[in-house]
């Protein structure tokens, strides 16, 4: 089973910042936070990933909370071609290993 | 190409037939996993492959599934006597496992599979 815990869908305005919140309360000392998105007939794509310190990058920024139950993925101004699902894994980082997926969130951009 | 290719990208057999669905890993990546989608759900984790260690097969559904990876580079996924409920999207992901940094998975484009 997935650990984590995410909405559904989600709506967000062109422009506007996307906020995809993740559940993960049992998540363990040595695993990490993974984003990745899948965009309609595509194959998934990496995002983002951190263990507990708040991260950013080129496409978004985690973040993580102190307790490390719960983290937000941050698309800071997102556009059309960011409707997709988006999937909150959490996994160990330093073995690499399959990739348990949950249902993800749908986010739909609309202009 | 620099990504992971799949092929074919899209295969129709009938029911009971076999079939060998492939996986190019992006070179120099010594970990592949094999993954589905069903219809309207999430995906599936199906074998790992990492360097010459034993596969993880632990997600394949049947003992109709198996996995072969050559050479520790092209990987073929065959399904014998296929079923209808085979039908999905046939996803592959490569990684480069440095053992000592988080892995990033890249995924292929998938090959859609339906058995009539």
């Amino acid at each position: 089973d997935a650990k984590t815990t995410q909405p559904t869908s989600m709506d967000c305005a062109e422009g506007r910042a996307a906020n995809l919140p993740c559940n993960h309360s049992t998540i363990s000392g040595n695993e990490y936070v993974y984003w990745y998105r899948q965009i309609h007939s595509q194959g998934p794509q990496y995002i983002i990933h951190g263990l507990k310190n708040n991260e950013t990058n080129e496409m978004a920024s985690l973040i993580i909370t102190e307790d490390r139950k719960s983290s937000t993925l941050i698309l800071p101004h997102a556009t059309l071609r960011d409707t997709a699902v988006y999937y909150c894994i959490v996994g160990r980082g330093n073995q690499g290993g399959k990739l348990i997926f949950g249902q993800g969130t749908e986010l739909s951009v609309k202009p | 190409g620099a990504g992971v290719s799949q092929s074919p990208s899209n295969k129709v057999t009938e029911k009971g037939k076999d079939v060998e669905l492939r996986c190019d890993p992006i070179s120099g990546h010594t970990a592949l996993y094999w993954y589905r989608q069903s219809l309207g759900q999430g995906l599936e984790f199906l074998i790992y492959f990492q360097g010459n260690s034993a596969p993880d097969k632990s997600g394949l559904p049947s003992d109709r599934f198996s996995a072969e990876r050559t050479g520790g580079s092209v990987s073929t996924l065959t399904i014998q006597r296929t079923q209808q409920e085979d039908s999905a999207v046939y996803l592959c992901a490569s990684s480069f496992q440095s053992g000592t940094a988080t892995d990033t998975q890249y995924f292929g484009p998938g090959t859609r599979l339906t058995v009539l």
